[in-house]
């Protein structure tokens, strides 16, 4: 059965120092895979993801991530956060075969000033 | 940004009534979901839809159904409301399965 893991719950982190929020998955079949940002208050948006290609993925705001097929990871990072960054990030992984899409339990950024 | 709404924004309701939840895309999406998000879960999907008239069960699915007669509407009724059912919902399209899901700015539920 396909799963995805965000260890971490909650991640605090001094302005402008990098971060990196961990996603791993389990799925016997490939997947597409994909980090959303939640603000407060807000529905989810989309900051990147992998279909194909290269395994380095640069999305919005700064935001990269690196698919690490031999890991099963796709770890989120940020070379320098900002006040801004503070909010809830999801993993999610879709098996491409039938299109089944799982949530990780997210976790909370939030940068210190 | 695909536009989807939700409405009502926030409802409170008692245990034992019937309550339906609204989602419009006006993006042509043939694909919508519904989720619920509780602390500790992240989101779970409750239905989700990939036609018209065509829709199928999440893992979180039991006192829930859907209903979906046109391509920009997805209906979500609790056929009688409990205290479990408090959440937050959340309401999105796809253009196509398994690819970036666009998500409305969700309706808070309380049951009383």
């Amino acid at each position: 059965a396909q799963s995805v893991t965000q260890l971490d719950s909650q991640v605090p982190v001094f302005e402008e120092a990098p971060v990196e929020l961990r996603c791993n998955y389990s799925s016997s079949v490939s997947v597409y895979l994909f980090w959303y940002v939640q603000y407060p208050n807000q529905g989810l948006q989309l900051l990147l993801k992998y279909l194909s290609g290269s395994t380095l993925v640069k999305g919005i705001n700064g935001f990269e991530a690196e698919f690490n097929k031999s890991q099963t990871s796709f770890h989120l990072r940020k070379p320098s956060v900002h006040i801004s960054d503070t909010a809830e990030y999801f993993c999610a992984v879709s098996d491409r075969g039938t299109y089944k899409y799982i949530f990780g339990t997210g976790t909370r950024l939030k940068v210190l000033a | 940004d695909a536009g989807i709404t939700q409405s009502p924004r926030h409802k409170v309701t008692e245990t034992g009534t019937p309550v339906t939840l609204r989602c419009h895309q006006t993006e042509n999406h043939r694909y919508m979901y519904w989720y619920r998000q509780d602390p500790g879960h992240g989101l779970r999907l409750i239905h989700y839809s990939y036609g018209v008239k065509d829709t199928d069960k999440g893992e979180v699915s039991d006192g829930y159904s859907v209903s979906r007669s046109k391509t920009e509407d997805f209906l979500l009724t609790l056929e009688s409301a409990t205290s479990s059912q408090t959440s937050v919902y959340f309401c999105a399209s796809s253009i196509a399965g398994g690819d970036t899901q666009y998500f409305g700015p969700g309706t808070r539920l309380t049951v009383l």
